[in-house]
């Protein structure tokens, strides 16, 4: 199983809304991560988490504030986005980051939109 | 100078084309090298992993690493119109969790 589920798929949001992401793996990786996509462009790193503690905030705006609750969890909690902040946001997963067989696996991704 | 440069394209071929893809990098450092295949709107799919130097085959797609030029490819033998996506190329260190993405190039395979 390397499926990394992400939920929703979809979200319309206001500007005053609080919305949360959800992301869930199973396959026993101990980093998970946080990335935004816009419109033909590469993802954009957001906030990585090793072994449950955060490792990476790429100076993310404090609107976006990322959440761990144990390994195979990860939560995005969202609050007075700008329309600018309308992206796909994608949750990803790899093993710890020791030099161990590094591969990326993404889920499907949320597509936001913020009116 | 960014760390990953790849082609953006767009590419178009015709049904049954050999596709080459390819990135280059700055970092020797890296590791492991991987390409993913990204549907409109999709999440980003891992087609191919390799680590360091060599050639990795799967079925019609076959990724190459070449650490002395700091170049990778990824072809597609007898290309098909669902192969038409955008590929990424992706990159690490053996340390720690950054990922290095090339910026896409986008593939149309024509019936």
């Amino acid at each position: 199983d390397t499926e990394v589920t992400q939920t929703p798929k979809h979200l319309v949001m206001g500007m005053t809304n609080k919305k949360s992401l959800k992301c869930e793996q199973h396959m026993g990786h101990r980093a998970m991560y946080w990335y935004k996509q816009k419109a033909k462009k590469p993802p954009e790193l957001m906030f990585v988490y090793s072994y449950e503690k955060l490792s990476i905030n790429e100076s993310v705006p404090s609107r976006f504030s990322p959440e761990c609750p144990n390994s195979s969890l990860l939560n995005l909690h969202l609050h007075a986005l700008q329309p600018e902040d309308s992206a796909l946001y994608l949750c990803a997963s790899s093993q710890a980051g020791r030099g161990v067989n590094e591969k990326l696996f993404f889920g499907s991704g949320t597509q936001l939109s913020v009116l | 100078q960014k760390e990953v440069e790849q082609d953006p394209g767009p590419l178009s071929v015709p049904e049954g084309a050999i596709v080459s893809l390819n990135c280059t990098y700055s970092n020797s450092a890296f590791q492991y090298f991987m390409w993913y295949r990204q549907y409109s709107r999709k999440g980003p799919e891992l087609l191919m992993y390799t680590y360091s130097s060599g050639n990795k085959e799967d079925g019609r797609f076959t990724a190459q690493v070449d650490k002395s030029s700091k170049y990778i490819s990824l072809f597609i033998r007898d290309s098909q119109p669902s192969d038409s996506a955008t590929y990424l190329c992706a990159m690490t260190r053996n340390t720690g969790n950054q990922f290095y993405f090339g910026t896409g190039t986008s593939l149309t395979v024509i019936p």
